[in-house]
């Protein structure tokens, strides 16, 4: 089944503990990206990447680090998470990046930072 | 920078009612999606409108591009319960692999 795995589907932790949302999927798509969301302020993009070895800022970088080693898992890392980073949080893929086209989410990383 | 503005924010229908959501935008897009989300769930993409003065329906769904490539809407006629979630508007910056989400409309259906 295609699909965009993420793991853990809930974390509490406390600030400074660092940690590493996963992002999988089994697509073979060239574009994964990171988004967040809060109540009000819509979905907002952390980082994207176009293809492995490649990632760029979205909108809302600051507190966090991704890697693209490999095509199909990009992983999202807070290394000193603060209580600002408690969201809801998404993992996203489409098949290309030059081609607007769909995007496939996660089931969602529901995160608490106290 | 490029920004989408989306209305309204929230909006009660009793079932059976017609709704509309808008996305306006400052510049000229090359191209906008929409996405639902139900309450709990993850976003799930709709359609995707490319064309000036587009017009796509599925189903009880009509999507509108507007002539200036400025705005677009998502019309659904007779509501049914199943209707209940957030939808959103979803635009890629130009050459760039940003994707930004209007803030969303999110709709309760009364039975």
């Amino acid at each position: 089944e295609a699909q965009v795995t993420q793991n853990p589907r809930y974390l509490i932790t406390v600030t400074g503990k660092k940690l590493t949302v996963t992002c999988s999927q089994n697509m073979n798509h060239e574009y994964m990206s990171w988004y967040r969301q809060d109540p009000g302020l819509g979905l907002r993009q952390i980082y994207y990447s176009m293809n492995v070895e490649v990632t760029d800022k979205g909108d809302v970088p600051e507190g966090y680090k991704v890697s693209r080693k490999e095509k199909r898992n990009f992983p999202l890392i807070l290394e000193s998470p603060s209580p600002n980073q408690t969201s809801l949080y998404f993992c996203a893929s489409s098949f290309s990046w030059d081609r607007v086209n769909e995007q496939f989410f996660g089931p969602g990383t529901r995160l608490t930072v106290l | 920078g490029q920004q989408v503005m989306q209305i309204p924010q929230y909006q009660h229908v009793q079932e059976g009612e017609d709704f509309t959501t808008y996305c306006n935008s400052s510049t000229t897009l090359s191209n906008i999606q929409w996405y639902k989300q139900r309450p709990g769930g993850h976003p799930v993409f709709l359609i995707q409108l490319v064309k000036s003065g587009e017009v796509k329906k599925q189903k009880r769904l009509t999507f509108q591009f507007g002539e200036a490539k400025k705005n677009s809407s998502l019309h659904i006629t007779a509501t049914q319960t199943t209707d209940v979630g957030t939808y959103f508007c979803a635009l890629r910056r130009s050459n760039t692999g940003k994707l930004i989400f209007g803030q969303g409309t999110t709709l309760q259906v009364k039975p």
